[in-house]
């Protein structure tokens, strides 16, 4: 089975500056991640998704994360924030034999003035 | 193209009422689901479905029906209402072969609240 945990319920940064929003997971199989977006009083949106190829992926706003497979590990940074970017984010696995999701708690990304 | 659509958008109930939480999304997507919010807890699957008359249950179903007749909607069935069954709700969907398959869209949300 698998389990995602992110590590942090919530990262306070300074608007421009850079931030790490960390992601581990568990998985006795290949998997496919993702990292959706909250914000506030709407849906989830997706951020951006590994499903194979080159381990650094781009995603909208500035984002990217990496997937790590040794470390079981698909962090997202940004290396400068805004005060829009104030947020809900949530890290997703999928495997590669089943259609759900299993996910995240969520880390709340909150921008200081 | 609307994409995911969730009506209502605000619901109050009282304990051992039933209601039924509309999703219908218009992309022609073979997969569908709900998923509960919760403050810490991410979100869990209650019931999903991969195709018109084929459901199935999630992590959290206790409580809820939900039944596919059509591609476009997948209705929530709230049985008898419980305070437990506070939260907000989401629906979502994708297309269930290859590639493109695995991203999710999702509604807006209905926000529940059982007294």
């Amino acid at each position: 089975a698998q389990s995602v945990t992110q590590l942090d319920s919530q990262v306070p940064v300074f608007e421009e500056a850079p931030v790490e929003l960390r992601c581990n997971y568990s998985s006795s199989v290949s998997v496919y991640l993702f990292w959706y977006v909250q914000y506030p009083n709407q849906g989830l949106q997706l951020l951006l998704k590994y499903l194979s190829g080159s381990t650094l992926v781009k995603g909208i706003n500035g984002f990217e994360a990496e997937f790590n497979k040794s470390q079981t590990s698909f962090h997202l940074r940004k290396p400068s924030v805004h005060i829009s970017d104030t947020a809900e984010y949530f890290c997703a696995v999928r495997a590669n034999s089943n259609y759900q999701l299993i996910w995240g708690a969520g880390t709340k990304l909150i921008i200081k003035p | 193209n609307a994409g995911v659509t969730q009506t209502p958008k605000f619901q109050v109930l009282k304990t051992g009422q039933s209601m039924t939480l509309q999703c219908a999304q218009d992309m022609n997507h073979e997969y569908m689901s709900w998923y509960r919010q919760d403050p810490g807890m991410g979100l869990r699957l209650i019931h999903y479905s991969v195709g018109a008359g084929i459901t199935d249950q999630g992590e959290v179903p206790n409580g809820y029906n939900v039944s596919r007749s059509t591609t476009e909607d997948f209705p929530l069935r709230l049985l008898s209402a419980a305070p437990s069954q506070t939260s907000v709700y989401f629906c979502a969907s994708s297309y269930s072969r290859g590639l493109a398959g695995f991203e999710q869209f999702f509604g807006p949300g209905t926000r529940l609240t059982v007294l």
